[in-house]
């Protein structure tokens, strides 16, 4: 049971550049999120999905994109990289309940991304 | 909108002293749930404890507890007889029932114990 997973670790991208941040779960959770961390800010949540085919914005989500085609993959896509962007990314997931039960998120490892 | 306020930004304590970090919250629900996620140098974010509204029963787990209080809207954090390992940012986090899940964090408590 891997839990979350995220690839790459690192990445170093150039300002207009693209790229793909992936993330999956093995927990077979409904609900899963992107935030990112900068320093003295805590986490801001990116763009969240509770279930395949649904996603939604959270803070602050301009210039990403997201999808979930799978209950197990929610990729978050930088459209055209700017140093704004420099960041460390987390992937998170949990189960959402019908009824408004919230359950802890689980988060993978992170992707320290940086735009030069 | 729900939003977690961490006062303290870095707190240095000696080894085997007590540590107190305090979170305090706004939200308009009733129904909602707070949690603590402990976040060492290594950078992954660790689960600790979640409480819902309902439940304002004190916990502790062994040289961790926590003090839920509704009345003052504080959900406090204590590490009892501090070490080394403890040296880590901590988050408070809060999640409304009507909100998707979605959390929001305080800033974070940088938390240093000093051997």
């Amino acid at each position: 049971n891997a839990g979350v997973t995220q690839t790459p670790k690192f990445q170093v991208l150039k300002t207009g550049q693209s790229m793909t941040l992936q993330c999956a779960q093995d927990m077979n959770h409904n609900s899963m999120y992107w935030y990112r961390q900068d320093p003295g800010m805590g986490l801001r949540l990116i763009h969240y999905s509770v279930g395949a085919g649904i996603t939604d914005q959270g803070e602050v989500p301009n210039g990403y994109n997201v999808s979930r085609s799978t209950t197990e993959d929610f990729p978050l896509r930088l459209l055209s990289a700017a140093p704004s962007q420099t960041s460390v990314y987390f992937c998170a997931s949990s189960y959402s309940g019908l009824a408004g039960t919230r359950r802890e998120q689980y988060f993978g490892p992170g992707t320290r991304l940086t735009v030069t | 909108a729900q939003k977690v306020t961490q006062a303290q930004t870095e707190i240095s304590v000696v080894e085997k002293e007590d540590v107190t970090l305090d979170c305090v919250y706004e939200t308009r629900d009733t129904t909602y749930y707070l949690f603590w996620y402990k976040q060492p140098p290594s950078g992954e974010l660790v689960f600790l404890i979640r409480r819902n509204s309902f439940d304002e029963q004190n916990e502790i787990s062994g040289r961790y507890s926590w003090n839920f209080q509704k009345s003052t809207s504080s959900f406090n954090f204590t590490i009892t007889a501090s070490q080394v390992v403890d040296s880590a940012v901590y988050f408070c986090a809060l999640s409304e029932a009507r909100g998707n899940n979605r959390l929001a964090f305080g800033k974070g408590n940088q938390v240093v114990v000093i051997p």
